[in-house]
C-alpha cells in the first residue's frame, strides 16, 4: 500500500507570496492532519480534515487554511507568507475510525523556505 | 494550557547504554499516549501507543514505555541502545479530538 505523499518536497517563496501544498493520504484513510515542524517549536498541529470538513484547528492565524477533496486528498494554503513560516510542513493520515486513538501515518513533508 | 513536556532536548549515549526519555503531560482525565520516532532522512513513524490496560507498553525495536497516571508521565525506555537508534523522538498525547506533540528529544548514539 502506498504511503502518504506530499508535493512539492521543497519550495522557496518570498515574503508576501502565497503557497499551496498538497497531500495524498493512504488509500482508505479519511482523516488528514497538517503539522508545522520547526527546530524551536517541534510539531505544531495546524488542522485536521475528515470527510471534507475541518474537524479540528490549532492556534495558527487565518493565513493558514486548508481543504479536503472527496477523494480525501488535501491541500494547505498559506497566504501573505512571512519569514517565520519557513518550516517543514507535515501531513498525516489516519483511518479515524475511533477518533484520536488512531495511529497517524506521516508523509515526508514539504520544506518551505521563505526569503 | 494543555501541554506535553519532553525535558531532555538532546541526549548523547554510548552504544549498550540504557535509555529513558521523559514525557509529562498536563491533561486531566482519559488520554491516549504515543511515542513517534523520526530517523535521519525518514518519515515520522509510530514506536508505541497506550490506550488502556497494562500500563507497560512494548513497541518496535525493543522500546517500551510506562504510563504512570499519578505522575502524568509516559517515559520511553530501552535497556540497551544501538547506533541505529540515533533519531528524534516525539511524545504525543490525545484527549477527545485534540492532539499535542512534545518538542522532541534528539538522541545521538556514539558507536
Amino acid at each position: 500500500k502506498a504511503g502518504v505523499t506530499q508535493t512539492p518536497r521543497y519550495l522557496i517563496k518570498t515574503r508576501g507570496q502565497q503557497v499551496t501544498l498538497s497531500c495524498s493520504p493512504i488509500s482508505g484513510h479519511r482523516s488528514v492532519s497538517w503539522y508545522q515542524q520547526t527546530p524551536g517549536q517541534g510539531l505544531q498541529f495546524l488542522f485536521e480534515y475528515f470527510s471534507e470538513t475541518q474537524r479540528n484547528k490549532g492556534n495558527f492565524p487565518g493565513r493558514f487554511s486548508g481543504r479536503q477533496f472527496s477523494n480525501s486528498r488535501s491541500e494547505m494554503n498559506v497566504s501573505t507568507l512571512e519569514l517565520g513560516d519557513s518550516a517543514l510542513y507535515l501531513c498525516a493520515s489516519s483511518l479515524a475510525t475511533s477518533g484520536r486513538k488512531d495511529e497517524q501515518y506521516f508523509g515526508p513533508g514539504t520544506r518551505l523556505t521563505v526569503t | 494550557a494543555q501541554s506535553v513536556s519532553q525535558h531532555n532536548h538532546h541526549v548523547i549515549l554510548s552504544e549498550a547504554a540504557s535509555l529513558e526519555l521523559g514525557c509529562n503531560y498536563s491533561y486531566g482525565g482519559t488520554v491516549n499516549l504515543f511515542w513517534y520516532v523520526q530517523y535521519p532522512g525518514q518519515h515520522l513513524q509510530l514506536l508505541l501507543k497506550y490506550f488502556s490496560g497494562d500500563p507497560l507498553v512494548k513497541g518496535i525495536k525493543g522500546f517500551e514505555a510506562e504510563f504512570i497516571k499519578s505522575k502524568f508521565s509516559f517515559n520511553l525506555r530501552k535497556p540497551s541502545v544501538q547506533w541505529s537508534d540515533t533519531a528524534e523522538y516525539f511524545c504525543a498525547v490525545t484527549r477527545d479530538d485534540k492532539i499535542i506533540f512534545g518538542k522532541g528529544t534528539r538522541l545521538h548514539i556514539l558507536p
